[in-house]
């Protein structure tokens, strides 16, 4: 089905552990997004990309890099994981303003 | 900045009941309107938006929004509750020319009891 595939799914980290969250899009879409979900926060965004070789900072984007691979694919990385980032992570996409976002499942990471 | 309220965290109904849940949003330039709904250990599924064509917006599972825009408000509602409605719910507001970026809510968590 087309949509927006994440990777993993779950993952666990020790404190200053990294690692990549991986993103793919098959519509062809422009803009990507990383969002991270805490409670009562709603949704974060922590960066994005508006067109391929593009990305800028969004809201939180402290502990975090970001790589756009193609136009397909947006990954997130944290280069040394702390406990404040234990959250679950959105990637999202879109055509335009009007269109709004295609999300991803979502990645629960849990830094210990 | 444009920014989004969702009154109420959590909003608890009977089944058969009315939903409605708040949203009010900040911006001095026409907005598109966004509502999602997030399942448990779910992403997030577009419920219903409004891009400036008829200000009642009609979405799945029954839902409706009406852009009100002297109270800058776009709630959501649905006539009558079903067990399956429970989830939660986000309002996020996203304009032209910002790289089609959106702003949430933080959220309302609707509970339907019987």
């Amino acid at each position: 089905n087309a949509g927006v595939t994440q990777t993993p799914k779950f993952q666990v980290l020790k404190t200053g552990q990294s690692m990549t969250l991986q993103c793919a899009q098959d519509m062809n879409h422009n803009s990507m997004y990383w969002y991270r979900q805490d409670p009562g926060m709603g949704l974060r965004l922590i960066y994005y990309s508006a067109s391929e070789g593009t990305t800028d900072k969004g809201e939180v984007p402290n502990g975090y890099n970001v790589s756009r691979l193609n136009k397909r694919e947006f990954s997130l990385r944290l280069e040394s994981a702390a406990p404040s980032q234990t959250s679950v992570y959105f990637c999202a996409s879109s055509v335009s303003a009007n269109y709004g976002y295609t999300f991803g499942s979502g990645t629960r990471l849990t830094v210990v | 900045a444009q920014s989004v309220t969702q009154l109420g965290s959590h909003v608890s109904v009977s089944e058969g009941a009315l939903v409605l849940l708040r949203c009010n949003y900040s911006s001095s330039v026409p907005p598109y309107l966004f509502w999602y709904v997030q399942y448990p250990n779910q992403g997030l599924q577009l419920l219903l938006k409004y891009t400036s064509a008829a200000t009642l917006v009609k979405g799945i599972n029954g839902f409706e929004a009406e852009f009100k825009k002297s109270e800058t408000s776009f709630h959501l509602t649905k006539p009558s509750a079903h067990m399956s409605d429970a989830a939660e719910y986000f309002c996020a507001v996203g304009y032209t020319g910002t790289a089609s970026k959106l702003t949430f809510g933080t959220g309302t968590r609707l509970q339907v009891t019987l």
